[in-house]
């Protein structure tokens, strides 16, 4: 079965530590992961795939197929990344590239 | 450009009523898809439009649910009898097409209609 799995539904840090969030996912075939980012009263966003390889706003995600892993980081916290992460996992075997959500991990980062 | 838009934002209904949700997709983006949010879950999808059909309609939950895209554009979401449990936020997404040989395209998401049956 294709599922994503956020263990953390509320991760708090305190401003300027590091972040993890942490994804895993269960998928027959090639996997595309994405991380989406809803800040208060906005609409869900893009905020990194692991094909485009980027660095957005400080986060990184690296795909561990071995532990079938989509993590997201970010060495030092900023109180501006306070909102909710969604990981989201898509491909062919999906049928039509439609996303699969896990759960989603609230961060607070504390002043 | 403009993004994702949907209408109304927020509806509140009662049981066994009927409802539409409309989502204007952004312009040339041929897939639409439909999902919905329960409260303190990750979205889940709905119903998938490439064009003006329905490629994959596998994550509506009964043959209450029911939605069209007639002209490829714009798309309305219908349920009928509506119960209690279909409470929730409907978003809508569109991408440039589907998906290729460079993977999927990436979702843009609209601001979702919050639905409240009483």
């Amino acid at each position: 079965a294709q599922r994503v799995t956020q263990p953390e539904k509320l991760l708090s840090v305190f401003k300027g530590a590091p972040v993890e969030l942490k994804c895993n996912y269960s998928y027959s075939g090639s996997p595309e992961l994405f991380w989406y980012v809803q800040y208060s009263r906005q609409r869900l966003q893009l905020l990194l795939r692991h094909i485009s390889r980027e660095s957005i706003k400080g986060f990184t995600a690296d795909l561990n197929k071995g532990e079938t892993s989509f993590h997201l980081k970010k060495p030092f916290a900023q109180e501006e990344d306070s909102a909710m992460y969604y990981c989201a996992l898509s491909g062919r075997a999906s049928g039509t590239y439609k996303y699969i959500f896990g759960t989603g991990t609230r961060l607070k980062v504390l002043a | 450009g403009a993004g994702v838009s949907q209408t109304p934002s927020n509806k509140v209904t009662e049981k066994g009523k009927y409802v539409e949700l409309r989502c204007d997709p952004i312009s040339g983006h041929t897939a639409l898809y439909w999902y919905r949010q329960s409260l303190g879950q990750g979205p889940e999808f709905l119903i998938y439009f490439q064009g003006t059909g329905a490629a994959d309609d596998s994550g509506l939950p009964n043959d209450r649910f029911f939605a069209v895209r007639p002209e490829g554009s714009v798309s309305t979401l219908k349920i009928q009898r509506t119960e209690r449990g279909d409470s929730a936020v409907y978003l809508c997404a569109s991408s440039l097409k589907s998906g290729g040989e460079a993977g999927a395209d990436t979702q843009y998401f609209g601001p979702g209609t919050r639905l409240t049956v009483l």
